[in-house]
């Protein structure tokens, strides 16, 4: 158990449909950082808050959006779903915001879009 | 454009014996490499990393070589057990905060 809790576990929705995935860091982590896994295009980087602030953007199409409040914890909300969306999200932590800090991964969520 | 590949996508080994896992990363400037290991039905865990300015890292079983000249890195997994049966990743990071994982390959051991 790597101390990172993401909800839900599964969720089934429709294309169209806005979805909002939910991520708690492990305690005293002020880094999030979101992951999609497909198998068509791997594990890529979406995107990284500190303190709740954006640090950095990686592939994270203009659909998606992300925030992460005072108390740490994370959201990404996925809007106008089409059915490649369909992924495994992940969500990490780590304890600041350098590169080199060890990322602690989630469980994560599997996303279907029907 | 940037680009990290695995020469492997599946790789068998017997129980008790070592491990090899290669990648290859394009970006010269990448500074910091990552091994992950995941499970099935798990996300990633990190198991060793490796800063440019090294050409080697051990850790528990595990050895990471770092080869610069020929953008190669492997993984050495020693007395490969049933546990270690996965998919591992590498990672590289190529700027401050952004990663690029590998395709990944599946480790099967054979008891």
């Amino acid at each position: 158990d790597s101390g990172v809790t993401q909800t839900p576990k599964h969720l089934i929705t429709a294309t169209g449909q806005r979805v909002t995935l939910r991520c708690s860091p492990r305690s005293g982590d002020l880094s999030v950082y979101w992951y999609q896994q497909s198998l068509d295009q791997g594990l890529q980087f979406l995107i990284h808050y500190y303190n709740g602030e954006e640090r950095a953007k990686g592939n994270i199409l203009e659909r998606f959006s992300a925030q992460q409040f005072p108390d740490l914890h994370s959201e990404l909300n996925l809007s106008s779903l089409e059915l490649g969306d369909s992924a495994l999200y992940f969500c990490a932590s780590s304890v600041s915001g350098t590169y080199t800090d060890t990322q602690y991964f989630g469980p994560g969520t599997r996303l279907t879009v029907l | 454009g940037e680009n990290v590949g695995l020469h492997l996508p599946t790789l068998s080994v017997q129980e008790g014996d070592n491990s090899i896992i290669n990648c290859a990363y394009s970006n010269s400037a990448s500074d910091y490499f990552i091994w992950y290991k995941q499970e099935s039905g798990k996300g990633p865990q990190f198991i060793i990393d490796i800063r440019s300015n090294m050409d080697k890292r051990q850790g528990q079983r595990v050895t990471v070589l770092l080869n610069k000249t020929v953008k190669h890195l492997s993984l050495q997994i020693a007395a490969t057990q049933p546990g270690d049966s996965a998919v591992y990743f590498c990672a590289e990071k190529t700027s401050y905060d952004k990663v690029i994982f590998g395709p990944g390959t599946s480790l099967s051991v054979i008891p």
